[in-house]
């Protein structure tokens, strides 16, 4: 099956500074999903991104869906300690009931 | 909230056991999905079904099966469980805009 090239696999940050992460593919996609995975639970939806362009907040993430459809970046600013954890993209390449296709995940530490 | 419940967060079975995983959720979505995530490989997805009945294989098929008889409820089964299956299994629902919801995982050991 196809999946999504995110980067990087893993950051070892300072409290307080920002990180971004992206995802990239060969392929258009229809709709950008961003996910956070606790240690022992399931991930949790942070953003969803249905339009080419589009930029949304939540808090202090922010996400945008690449104008050429292929790819998607987060920003988390002034990072804190909770917010260590995996961080996943996922997207859909069709409308419809198609299925979601991951990225491998980006693994995020802070220090204090 | 939407809630996507797991029927166990661990569980420990030998090998050639039969084993069923449920997965519920309370806000009447069509889509159900079971995925298995190993470390290195990320979230790969075993089934899906998008109604009652109703059921699609996905990447990673071998050696799983599944049962969706209600429509809040989508059971996988390991027919005949084999060390390789040891894995973190995760349920996910969603509606059909496919914002996936996903429960808390199911940790299982095959030994």
């Amino acid at each position: 099956g196809q999946q999504l090239n995110q980067s990087p696999q893993s950051m070892f940050i300072q409290e307080g500074e920002d990180v971004s992460m992206n995802c990239t593919s060969s392929s258009i996609f229809n709709t950008w999903l961003w996910y956070k995975q606790d240690p022992g639970e399931g991930p949790v939806l942070l953003i969803a991104l249905y339009k080419a362009g589009e930029l949304t907040s939540n808090g202090r993430l922010t996400a945008q869906f690449g104008i050429t459809r292929k790819d998607s970046f987060l920003n988390i600013s002034a990072s804190i300690p909770s917010d260590v954890g995996i961080y996943f993209c996922a997207g859909q390449l069709r409308s419809g009931n198609t299925p979601l296709v991951f990225g491998k995940g980006t693994r995020l530490s802070v220090i204090a | 909230d939407v809630k996507v419940t797991q029927s166990s967060r661990y569980l420990v079975k030998r090998t050639g056991e039969k084993v069923f995983l449920e997965c519920v959720q309370d806000m009447d979505h069509e889509n159900m999905f079971w995925y298995r995530q190993d470390p290195g490989l990320g979230l790969r997805l075993i089934y899906f079904s998008y109604d009652v009945k109703m059921k699609e294989k996905g990447d990673i098929p071998e050696g799983y099966s599944v049962s969706r008889e209600k429509k809040e409820r989508f059971s996988l089964i390991l027919e005949s469980a084999s060390t390789n299956q040891t894995s973190m299994y995760l349920c996910a629902s969603s509606p059909r805009s496919f914002s996936q919801y996903f429960g808390p995982g199911t940790r299982l050991t095959v030994t």
